[in-house]
């Protein structure tokens, strides 16, 4: 068990919709990153927060948005969305501001499909 | 189970035989790469990982070396066991950025 927390587990919504999904870092850990892993794209950055700030910006879309909140769990939120947003979603955890020297820990993710 | 990649490059093994896998990164400025592994419905768990001023790392049944005038990474897993069978991603951080870049991944399958 890597101590991130991802919820819910499974998300099915119909396009258009709007959908939250929700990550709690390990015990500690003030760095929250957000990845996106579909079949065809393997994982892809989407977004970093520290203690509550945004640091990083991967290929995120604009239709997604995310937050980091001061008890420090974050939300991805997907708005407007396209079959092609179907995808797991992972959040991931680390104790420093960088990812270097600093192992990413990953929740078990949230499968979103859009019908 | 679910499929991480549907074009996954495979590697098949026997129990007892040692694994390895491969990884090549582009980038010279990298200098810390990490090694996971992501077993069907779960998210990626942190194997080991090496920094760039070392060749060798060794952890519990695992080695990973770095060859940096290459720019090629391995995984050696020994002993492997049915345990191990899971699609192994190589990351690497440029330039102490805030991002990890992630491989496509290797499937490795262990035959009993």
């Amino acid at each position: 068990d890597s101590g991130v927390t991802q919820t819910p587990k499974h998300l099915i919504t119909a396009t258009g919709q709007r959908v939250t999904l929700r990550c709690s870092p390990r015990s500690g850990d003030l760095s929250v990153y957000w990845y996106q892993q579909s079949l065809d794209q393997g994982l892809q950055f989407l977004i970093q927060y520290y203690n509550g700030e945004e640091r990083a910006k991967g290929n995120i879309l604009e239709r997604f948005s995310a937050q980091q909140f001061p008890d420090l769990h974050s939300e991805l939120n997907l708005s407007s969305l396209e079959l092609g947003d179907s995808a797991l979603y992972f959040c991931a955890s680390s104790g420093g501001l960088s990812s270097y020297n600093s192992p990413l820990h990953f929740g078990n993710g949230t499968r979103l499909t859009v019908t | 189970g679910e499929s991480v990649g549907l074009h996954l490059p495979t590697l098949s093994v026997q129990e007892g035989d040692n694994s390895i896998i491969n990884c090549a990164y582009s980038n010279s400025a990298s200098d810390y790469f990490i090694w996971y592994k992501q077993e069907s419905g779960k998210g990626p768990q942190f194997i080991i990982d090496i920094r760039s001023n070392m060749d060798k790392r060794q952890g519990q049944r695992v080695t990973v070396l770095l060859n940096k005038t290459v720019k090629h990474l391995s995984l050696q897993i020994a002993a492997t066991q049915p345990g191990d069978s899971a699609v192994y991603f190589c990351a690497e951080n440029r330039d102490s950025s805030y991002k990890l870049i992630f491989g496509s991944g290797t499937r490795l399958l262990v035959r009993p």
